[in-house]
């Protein structure tokens, strides 16, 4: 199994700008999940699917953020406009339920200028 | 909401000390669990712990899940250079759709 994937792996971009970031998940996996990372605040929940169906968007900062999730192996987070404290690492993790072992990607680094 | 503290932030060690990590929370926990993050990837389970008071090893880990249910605790034996990493616990709450609440991590570096 190739794991978790994610892309890009690195997005520099330019404040204003739109950023969507893919995920594809482990397959037989039910649960999607979609965290960020920073110095400041660690990992944190932005939202998490279950068979495709959004759960808990509660972690999700502002109305800038969204996020899809049309198949069972495919989702996006997307920031639009992007702003320069975006910038941080998003991470995408599937599981087989949402009290199994959550099965991280490489993660997407973000730079917003 | 909730939250895990762990300190410190960063821990020095030399290759083969053992090391000690632990956690806190100011809430109850169902489920405990470790991970390892190395540069440029995502975090990788290294324990999961179900009970109070439950003690599991993995390899030179050993981590063991708080009788009060609000800490537990991560040693690594006998340390080498391949362990340096972030170590983040994770709590669990039960409920059909809880969801993990991480601490901040900390940084583990091995002087050869």
């Amino acid at each position: 199994d190739a794991g978790v994937i994610q892309s890009p792996r690195h997005e520099v971009t330019e404040m204003g700008q739109e950023v969507t970031l893919r995920c594809k998940p482990i397959s037989g996996h039910d649960y999607l999940f979609w965290y960020r990372q920073t110095m400041m605040r660690g990992l944190e929940l932005l939202i998490y699917f279950n068979n495709n169906v959004p759960i808990d968007d509660s972690g999700m900062p502002e109305d800038r953020f969204s996020a899809k999730m049309p198949n069972a192996s495919f989702s996006t987070l997307k920031i639009q406009p992007s702003e320069p404290r975006d910038s941080a690492v998003y991470f995408c993790a599937s599981s087989f339920s949402v009290t199994n072992e959550q099965f991280f990607g490489p993660g997407t680094r973000l730079t917003v200028l | 909401g909730q939250q895990l503290n762990q300190s410190p932030q960063s821990m020095f060690i030399q290759e083969g000390e053992d090391v000690s990590m632990n956690c806190t929370s100011s809430s109850i926990f169902n489920t405990w669990l470790w991970y390892k993050q190395e540069p440029g990837e995502g975090p990788v389970l290294l324990i999961a712990l179900y009970k109070a008071g439950e003690l599991t090893s993995n390899g030179r880990l050993t981590a063991q899940f708080g009788i009060t249910r609000k800490d537990s605790f991560l040693n690594i034996s006998a340390s080498i250079p391949s362990d340096v990493g972030i170590y983040f616990c994770a709590g669990q709450s039960h409920g059909a759709n809880s969801k993990l609440t991480f601490g901040k991590g900390i940084t583990l570096s091995v002087r050869p």
